[in-house]
């Protein structure tokens, strides 16, 4: 699977969209990208994923650029209950396991 | 919405004793997975199940651990004889399927239990 690069943390003012991006120059054509977020120790929770065209749920929007070498994460409108660790995840579709790096630390602020 | 649900949520226990740790899939689903988190350390992945089967594991899965589903809804790990770099929080997963369509490949994680070992 794919190797990816997210920034350690950042911050984002309650209210304000939060953009969390993430590099994937490796992918490969059958891999996936996938967001879950973890809020402190809780189980990992599921976000969104996509494989090459823009996707949208109620929780969040996925960018993934033409090349699919990056993406990014949308929280249009972010809150408090927002604040976790945010995970970007490539990975091969049939392929079970998956591989969690350090994530993104956001803190969302009043 | 239908979630993963463990138990215990904690879990203490002496060094050398064996300890179960349960889980109950989201009921339509197929595929089984536990990994755990060391305390400030990245989310691991443990093992995964199948048909009644291991489809794969990973170093950390030695002897000492050992999974099953005993009936129709629980999915365990077992941990014959606890050390102390077991304790950790440990997830549990579960997806509908693994291949096909992405979505049904998704997984979704239980709430953990902290499992103490002194």
């Amino acid at each position: 699977d794919a190797k990816t690069t997210q920034p350690t943390s950042m911050d984002c003012a309650e209210g304000r969209a939060a953009n969390l991006p993430c590099n994937h120059s490796t992918i490969s054509g059958n891999e996936y990208v996938y967001w879950y977020r973890q809020i402190h120790s809780q189980g990992p929770q599921y976000i969104i994923h996509g494989l090459k065209n823009n996707e949208t749920n109620e929780m969040a929007s996925l960018i993934i650029t033409e090349d699919r070498k990056s993406s990014t994460l949308i929280l249009p409108h972010a809150t408090l209950r927002d604040t976790a660790v945010y995970y970007c995840i490539v990975r091969v579709a049939r392929r079970g396991k998956l591989i969690f790096g350090q994530g993104t630390e956001l803190s969302v602020k009043p | 919405e239908p979630e993963v649900t463990q138990t215990p949520s904690h879990q203490v226990t002496q060094m050398g004793q064996e300890v179960i740790l349960r889980c109950v899939p989201i009921s339509n689903h197929l595929y089984f997975y536990w990994y755990r988190q060391i305390l400030g350390q990245k989310v691991e992945f443990l093992v995964s199940f199948y048909n009644n089967e291991i489809s794969e594991k990973s170093e950390i899965f030695d002897d000492q651990f050992s999974v099953e589903r005993p009936d129709g809804s629980n999915f365990t790990l077992k941990i014959r004889s606890t050390k102390l770099e077991d304790s950790a929080m440990y997830f549990c997963a579960s997806s509908e399927a693994s291949g096909g369509a992405a979505r049904r490949e998704t997984q979704y994680f239980g709430p953990g239990t902290r499992l103490l070992v002194l």
